[in-house]
């Protein structure tokens, strides 16, 4: 299943909504869908999984949604702290794959 | 919960690598584990998946037949084997726990437990004449 990311680049201003799209080439199965985060120079971070299942400690300003073969992560109230690669991931059908990232720069 | 890698370096092409990867702070056990990688040509690439008691494992097509995951659940840790490596195979590699116990059907099929919910810091490999 090859996964699509938009936009590649999104710079917003502290406070403001990003909104970052995954489109599956076909339905990710069972929505086994989940959403990573990479600092600059840190390892990737578990966010969401499941489409909408928020991980252990993340912060409810980072949301899930969508199911099938459109995803969504919307994040409220953009920090500096969010500047980050988001990835999404489908483990619903092997081998598992990768978007190919959204960068989110703040302004 | 922790992941420590080691094992990158600077190798020839043709050459082999042994990443290691020490788990901490989880029933280790208890768990599937997944190695990935990142290059800078395809990003984050899945490279293979090894059962809870090892028994059962699955490698992304690029590493069969060259590559092998294995574990010593005895020192909670998580090997790949990576033999004639390629100068494609540079990048980080991370070890990363499944969210669950991984069986032979979730490996092949897909499945809840196939989620990588803590990744280690990365071990860098370069292939390089």
């Amino acid at each position: 299943i090859v996964l699509t990311q938009s936009p590649g680049t999104l710079a917003l201003s502290p406070g403001e909504t990003a909104t970052l799209s995954c489109r599956a080439s076909q339905t990710v199965s069972s929505n086994l869908l989940a959403w990573l985060q990479q600092r600059p120079g840190q390892a990737p971070r578990l966010l969401i999984h499941g489409a909408s299942s928020r991980a252990t400690d993340i912060s409810d300003r980072f949301r899930g949604s969508g199911s099938g073969t459109d995803f969504t992560l919307t994040i409220s109230r953009v920090e500096p702290e969010d500047v980050a690669v988001y990835y999404c991931h489908q483990y619903g059908t092997s081998p598992s794959t990768f978007g190919q990232g959204t960068k989110l720069e703040i302004k | 919960v922790q992941l420590e890698e080691s094992g990158g370096g600077v190798v020839h092409p043709g050459r082999s690598l042994r990443l290691s990867c020490e788990a901490s702070g989880f029933t280790f056990k208890s768990y599937g584990m997944q190695w990935v990688r990142q290059t800078a040509a395809k990003g984050l690439e899945w490279v293979a998946v090894i059962s809870y008691d090892g028994k059962n494992r699955l490698l992304a097509d690029f590493a069969e037949g060259r590559f092998t995951i294995s574990r010593d659940n005895s020192e909670d840790t998580l090997y790949l084997q990576m033999n004639n490596l390629k100068s494609d195979d540079t990048g980080i590699y991370y070890c990363a726990k499944s969210s669950g116990a991984v069986t032979y059907a979730d490996m092949w099929r897909g499945d809840s437990s196939l989620c990588l919910d803590v990744w280690g810091q990365g071990t860098t490999v370069i292939v390089s004449s």
